[in-house]
Parts: structure tokens; C-alpha cells; sequence
């Protein structure tokens, strides 16, 4: 099966400055991942997602890096903003059509 | 815009007593999704249906039923809720192909008196 877990449960940054939330996966074969945000009170929103066959997908102020080798996914949030606040989970899936795996998630705080 | 519906936001109901959950999707995805979510942990799928496929996680309560009538609708029955129920139900749909991302409601809050 596959686990997924994040480093950190709590993050602080200040606002303007990088995030960068880190994930590991143990699950060699898993070939797709997520991450998403949810904020208070709603369900997660996709933020940006990637295949096993790149190690780096970049979207709006967010770029997501995987390094298959030690099984490591991150999500780099550039300059910060109080609207990123949120606990933004990782998810992964083994292969196929197999649903998501989430991981216990990490709790971005912005500091203004 | 299409999306994917719950109603509704907030429930409340009374130990044993059963509840229904619902979620429509505008998306015509062929996959539906249900996952419960405690405070500050990460959702737990509970159930999903391909199409009319029904697949259960191994340690779902034998509590929680699903129906899917057709594309657009799924439902969850709890039959006799505890007070171990009270989370939030996320429905999510995807595509049926593979590596498609799931797309969330904003979940129904179920609380047990």
C-alpha cells in the first residue's frame, strides 16, 4: 500500500517570504500526486498536481518539485500571501485508477 | 459553473437516528467519492463508485451505506450514527481515466445529539 506523510504540522511564514511544505511517500510505484488547500471550513481545492514522469510542474506562485529517488514531493509557495493561509495536504496514488492516498496535512500560517 | 454540491452544509441528528448526506455533480465524472474528516486530520475515504461500480474500504463501518442512482447523485446513509460520526463528509468526483485529480464539495458538518 502506500502511506504519505507530511514533515511538519504547523508552518509560520512571513508575508512576502517563500513556503515550501514538505511531503514524503513510501510507495516506490506510485506514479501521480496532488496538492491541495482547504481552508477553514471548506472541502480541499486542487492547487497543482504531478506526474511520476517529471520531477518539477510549476503554476501560479506555486511550483511542486518531486524527487523520486527518496520519494520526497514539495510545494514551494512563492511570496506568501494572508489568502495562503490554510492546511495544505499532499496525496498520492499508487497507480492507475486507484483513489488518492492523503497525507496528515500542514497548517500554513502568514504572518502580515 | 460546474461543480460538486452537498446538502447540506450542516446536519444534525440524534444518536441512532438515521441521516442521509447528499452530493450532486455537474462535472459528469465518472467516479464518486465519499471520505469522512475529523478536526485536523487528513480525510479517510470511507467508499467510491466507478460508474455504478461500488467499491468499500476494508474498515468502513458496516454503519455507512452509499446509493448512486445515476452520474449526477450519490448519497450517504449512516443507519444508526454514534457519536464517533460527528466529522465532516466530503463527496469528491474525478474522471475515469487514470491520474485525474479530485474534485471537492465543501463537505457537510454532521453533528450528534
Amino acid at each position: 500500500g502506500e502511506s504519505v506523510g507530511l514533515h511538519l504540522p504547523t508552518l509560520s511564514v512571513q508575508e512576502g517570504d517563500n513556503s515550501i511544505i514538505n511531503c514524503a511517500y513510501s510507495n516506490s510505484a506510485s506514479d501521480y500526486f496532488i496538492w491541495y488547500k482547504q481552508e477553514s471550513g471548506k472541502g480541499p481545492q486542487f492547487i497543482i498536481d504531478i506526474r511520476s514522469n517529471m520531477d518539477k510542474r510549476q503554476g501560479q506562485r506555486v511550483t511542486v518539485l518531486l524527487n523520486k529517488t527518496v520519494k520526497h514531493l514539495s510545494l514551494q509557495i512563492a511570496a506568501t500571501q494572508p489568502g495562503d493561509s490554510a492546511v495544505y495536504f499532499c496525496a498520492a496514488t499508487p497507480s492507475g485508477n486507484t483513489p488518492l492516498v492523503f497525507g496528515k496535512g500542514t497548517r500554513l500560517s502568514v504572518i502580515a | 459553473d460546474a461543480m460538486v454540491i452537498q446538502n447540506p452544509r450542516y446536519q444534525v441528528t440524534q444518536f441512532g437516528k438515521p441521516v442521509t448526506l447528499s452530493c450532486s455533480q455537474t462535472l459528469n465524472h465518472n467516479v464518486m467519492y465519499w471520505y469522512q474528516q475529523k478536526s485536523s486530520q487528513a480525510p479517510k475515504l470511507l467508499f467510491h463508485y466507478y460508474d455504478k461500480d461500488f467499491n468499500n474500504e476494508a474498515d468502513t463501518p458496516d454503519n455507512f451505506q452509499s446509493r448512486r442512482p445515476n452520474t449526477s447523485f450519490c448519497f450517504l446513509d449512516i443507519r444508526s450514527p454514534g457519536l464517533g460520526d460527528a466529522a465532516m463528509y466530503l463527496c469528491a468526483t474525478s474522471r475515469g481515466d487514470s491520474n485525474q485529480p479530485q474534485h471537492f464539495g465543501d463537505g457537510t458538518r454532521l453533528s450528534i445529539l
